[in-house]
């Protein structure tokens, strides 16, 4: 398999519920993104991982909180969240910071808040 | 603070109607400049990248062309199977994270037969 693939597509969580979004890439890049799309809004970044190390956390909530065990695999886990979570979360992957390479992009986890 | 700023936010076409979308930019410094189109639920597919003004580039019915202030995003000829939201991105030299991209909140096309 080739790619960036997300799982699971679609989750509806209560806002007491503790779950995790899984993304996984097979490209060999070193960067791996977390973004978060909601509507009429621009992407924002969440958060950025690079060669297994986190070096942004652009100032997300505590109920979001992320894993990277290594350079092909991104976790985000979910606990608490309120309903305006609810978004359409995003996995990127690119070769390592600074290479001035575009992003490859997962289609996404539907999260809905209930 | 790097910008990005994408017109029209809306844009309808017949078939065979050939427009351009824009997209206007504030970046200390460009690395680089992003096109990707999105299909409704899914993640945004990359479709050019330009690092420097007068720089131009094509795919199929696509143009992407790029100025100090601005890129355009060419349609020619479009056909309902262009119909898809395109967004633009764009990455500084000297943001924090030096491989951060920024976007705008796209054009929604749409390509009636």
């Amino acid at each position: 398999e080739t790619g960036v693939t997300q799982t699971p597509r679609h989750l509806v969580m209560g806002m007491t519920n503790k779950k995790s979004l899984k993304c996984e890439q097979h490209l060999g890049h070193n960067a791996m993104y977390w973004y978060k799309q909601s509507a009429k809004k621009p992407l924002e970044l969440m958060f950025v991982y690079n060669f297994k190390e986190q070096t942004e956390n652009n100032s997300v909530p505590s109920r979001f909180s992320p894993e990277c065990p290594n350079s092909s695999h991104l976790f985000l886990h979910l606990h608490t969240l309120q309903p305006e979570d609810s978004a359409l979360y995003l996995c990127a992957s690119s070769q390592a910071q600074g290479t001035g390479s575009g992003y490859t992009f997962g289609s996404g986890t539907r999260l809905t808040v209930v | 603070e790097d910008q990005v700023t994408q017109s029209p936010e809306a844009l309808r076409l017949q078939e065979g109607e050939s427009s351009s979308l824009n997209c206007s930019y504030t970046v200390s410094g460009l690395r680089g400049l992003f096109w990707y189109r999105q299909d409704p639920g899914k993640g945004p597919e990359f479709l050019f990248t330009l690092y420097s003004a007068g720089e131009e580039k094509e795919k199929e019915r696509l143009k992407a062309t790029l100025t100090k202030k601005e890129s355009f995003l060419h349609i020619t000829a479009p056909k309902p199977e262009d119909s898809a939201t395109y967004l633009c991105a764009v990455q500084g030299l000297f943001q924090t994270g030096a491989n951060n991209l920024f976007f705008g909140t796209g054009t929604r096309l749409t390509v009636i037969p």
